[in-house]
């Protein structure tokens, strides 16, 4: 079946723009994480949901990040008034529940560019 | 707060050879653990996850292993092949961290032909 599909692949914009990443998890899964990575270091975790609801937002570096999954499927992250350290791999994952025997399966990533 | 560390952060093998990466947690209250891979300019993809009961887990060529009480895990590759080259990343979920992953930064392998 489809794994977890994330829009666009790549994303250029100029500092102090306003972006959104989309993130389409697989089928049935309700639980959904988003990480961020930077070159050369391991994914760092941003945000998770359970259904609708910001389980643990603790990641979020600060207020211009925001994530949102109205209807417990797709997801999208906001970033308002990007900054050159934002520039990394946004990788989106989920898993069936969020139970700890159940495998995150990872996207693909938007890589995003902040000139 | 957790910290995952993996060490060599790059390795080269001939084809052929046997080898073990490796990943060491500060925190041993660990729900389970987790061994990745990832290709350049791609997504992760999940090899093994072992629980925090297991000791160990295999699938094919690899094998897991889990020693809480020491804070460390392994992965061994059998008989290394060039299509193993990629980046290797364990990461661990603790106890009171909700579900988040906490990664290492990975060891790059390169196997040689």
């Amino acid at each position: 079946g489809a794994g977890v599909s994330q829009t666009p692949s790549n994303k250029v914009t100029e500092k102090g723009k306003y972006v959104e990443l989309r993130c389409d998890p697989i089928s049935g899964h309700t639980a959904l994480y988003w990480y961020r990575q930077s070159l050369g270091q391991g994914p760092e975790f941003l945000i998770y949901f359970q259904g609708t609801g910001a389980a643990d937002d603790s990641g979020l570096p600060n207020d211009r990040f925001f994530a949102v999954r109205p209807e417990g499927s797709v997801s999208t992250l906001k970033i308002q008034r990007t900054e050159r350290g934002d520039s990394a791999v946004y990788l989106c994952a989920s898993s069936y529940t969020p139970w700890d025997t159940d495998t995150q399966y990872f996207g693909p990533g938007t890589r995003l560019t902040v000139l | 707060k957790q910290e995952v560390t993996q060490i060599p952060a790059a390795l080269s093998v001939p084809e052929g050879e046997n080898l073990v990466l490796n990943c060491s947690f500060t925190d041993s209250a660990i729900y389970n653990l987790q061994w990745f891979r990832q290709d350049p300019g791609k997504g992760l993809t999940s090899l093994l996850l072992i629980q925090s009961s297991q000791r160990e887990q295999t699938s094919g060529r690899l094998n897991a292993s889990l020693d809480k009480s020491s804070g460390r895990s392994t992965l061994y590759i059998a008989a290394s092949q060039p299509g193993d080259s990629a980046t290797y990343l364990c990461a661990a979920i603790s106890s009171g961290s909700a579900r988040q992953l906490t990664f290492g930064s990975g060891t790059q392998l390169t196997v040689l032909p």
